[in-house]
């Protein structure tokens, strides 16, 4: 079975400032997905990125980039020019792709709480 | 763009009652998931279901039962209520098709429906 592993439980970042926040995996799976996701305090789950496990290029979204180290297992999320609405739950999630049929589940990582501050 | 829309948002039950969950996928999304998020903790996967068929299955209470009908909506049923059942539930929809990068379509997410049993 996979695992996701968020070491921080907590961080804080200043407004306008860079943030990283690490995630690490346990799989013996060769093909999969990773994501991360934010929770807001309205506890709505928001999709913020998403990696292909079989690329080699980092996904990019805007303000938000991954850096992702297969052999590591390790898929940390980086947010620069941070902004206040930033402030949420972040959730590193894993995603099988092995197989055929239908997708998978989300397994999620316990997450970490960004603060962001003035 | 259309969400996932579930039903309650919110429900109070007492111990020993019986609640039911309803979630509307995004149209066309043949594939809904079901999560539990208990208070301060990651989503954990109960259940899935693909095309109305049972497709995979988590860390779901024999007291709870699901199913996913014609029109793909699904129904989460859960009976003989505990106070450890009071969470937030999740439904999420994607596209689920035998397609070899089927885990690549995103999972999105409801808003949420928050059980509380007294």
């Amino acid at each position: 079975a996979q695992t996701v592993t968020q070491s921080q439980p907590e961080m804080s970042v200043q407004e306008a400032e860079t943030v990283t926040l690490s995630c690490t995996y346990d799989t013996s799976e060769s093909d999969y997905y990773l994501f991360w996701y934010k929770q807001p305090p309205s506890r709505q789950m928001i999709l913020v990125i998403r990696q292909e496990a079989y690329k080699q290029q980092n996904a990019t979204e805007n303000r938000f980039s991954v850096n992702f180290q297969k052999a590591a297992k390790s898929f940390s999320l980086k947010i620069s020019d941070s902004q206040l609405g930033d402030a949420a739950m972040y959730f590193c999630a894993y995603r099988s792709a092995e197989g055929a049929g239908t997708a998978s589940k989300l397994t999620f990582g316990t997450g970490t709480r960004l603060q962001v501050t003035l | 763009a259309a969400g996932v829309i579930q039903s309650p948002r919110h429900l109070i039950k007492e111990k020993r009652e019986t609640a039911t969950l309803k979630c509307y996928p995004i149209p066309r999304h043949d594939t809904v998931y079901w999560y539990q998020q208990g208070p301060g903790q990651d989503p954990q996967f109960l259940i899935s279901f693909y095309e109305k068929m049972q497709s995979d299955k988590g860390s779901i209470p024999d007291r709870f039962s699901a199913q996913q009908f014609s029109d793909y909506h699904s129904e989460l049923n859960m009976s003989s209520l505990e106070l450890g059942d009071s969470a937030l539930y999740f439904c999420a929809s994607s596209f689920g098709r035998r397609t070899p990068r089927a885990g690549a379509n995103v999972l999105t997410f409801g808003a949420g429906s928050r059980l509380t049993v007294l």
